[in-house]
């Protein structure tokens, strides 16, 4: 079975800075990978998603995530942090392949000071 | 992608009744799921929900307790039965479009009082 560690529970950023938020996971082939993001109050919205092909993916609201099968990592960076970033940020793999079930990590918080 | 909506978005309710939340999609999908998500915790998958046959749940979760109903391709509804305060949480109904994505809905955030 597959697993994820995001093993910084929160961070904080000063806007304007860059971000980079750790995911390590777990699983026996390649793996589907992806990052939500969980605003204050709200359900969860994909920033963008990893299947095959190029290692470094684009996502929605300036994110990218590169996909690293030596470390078994799929980290998420933005160059700079705007103060509405700040949002619960999940990291989450699948086995893929059709019928698929996601696993969760446990969530990184991101607090953004002015 | 597909654009989900879940009613209610928020409820308190008394310890020993139920809560039926519904959840409605703009298109027709296979398979719907039902999660979990308790203060401060990450996702829980409670249980698979496929039209035209019964739902799959997950270890720790039991049909008595969150009997689902997916009547067609575009909703499906969860009830939580005989609150108790640990039942405090966020149910996020999710879909699945065929394209190995999940899509979830904005949330119904539970209080037992």
């Amino acid at each position: 079975a597959q697993s994820v560690t995001q093993p910084d529970i929160h961070i904080t950023v000063s806007e304007g800075a860059s971000l980079e938020l750790r995911c390590n996971y777990s699983y026996g082939a390649t793996p589907y990978l992806f990052w939500y993001v969980q605003s204050p109050g709200q359900g969860l919205q994909l920033l963008l998603k990893y299947f095959s092909g190029d290692t470094l993916v684009q996502g929605i609201k300036g994110f990218e995530a590169e996909f690293k099968r030596s470390q078994s990592s799929f980290n998420l960076r933005k160059p700079s942090v705007h103060w509405s970033d700040a949002a619960e940020y999940f990291c989450a793999v699948a086995a893929g392949g059709g019928s698929y079930i996601p696993t969760f990590g446990r969530g990184t918080s991101l607090i953004v000071h002015p | 992608s597909a654009v989900i909506s879940q009613k209610p978005s928020r409820d308190i309710c008394q310890r020993g009744t139920s809560l039926t939340i519904q959840c409605q999609v703009d298109s027709q999908v296979t398979m719907m799921f039902w999660y979990r998500q308790q203060p401060g915790q990450s996702l829980t998958l409670i249980a698979t929900a496929n039209q035209g046959s019964e739902a799959t749940y997950e270890s720790g979760f039991v049909i008595d307790k969150f009997p689902i109903s997916r009547p067609n391709l575009t909703f499906s509804t969860l009830t939580v039965s005989n609150m108790s305060p640990e039942d405090s949480s966020i149910y996020l109904c999710s879909v699945s479009t065929g394209a190995d994505t999940q899509y979830f809905g904005p949330g119904t955030r539970l209080t037992v009082l």
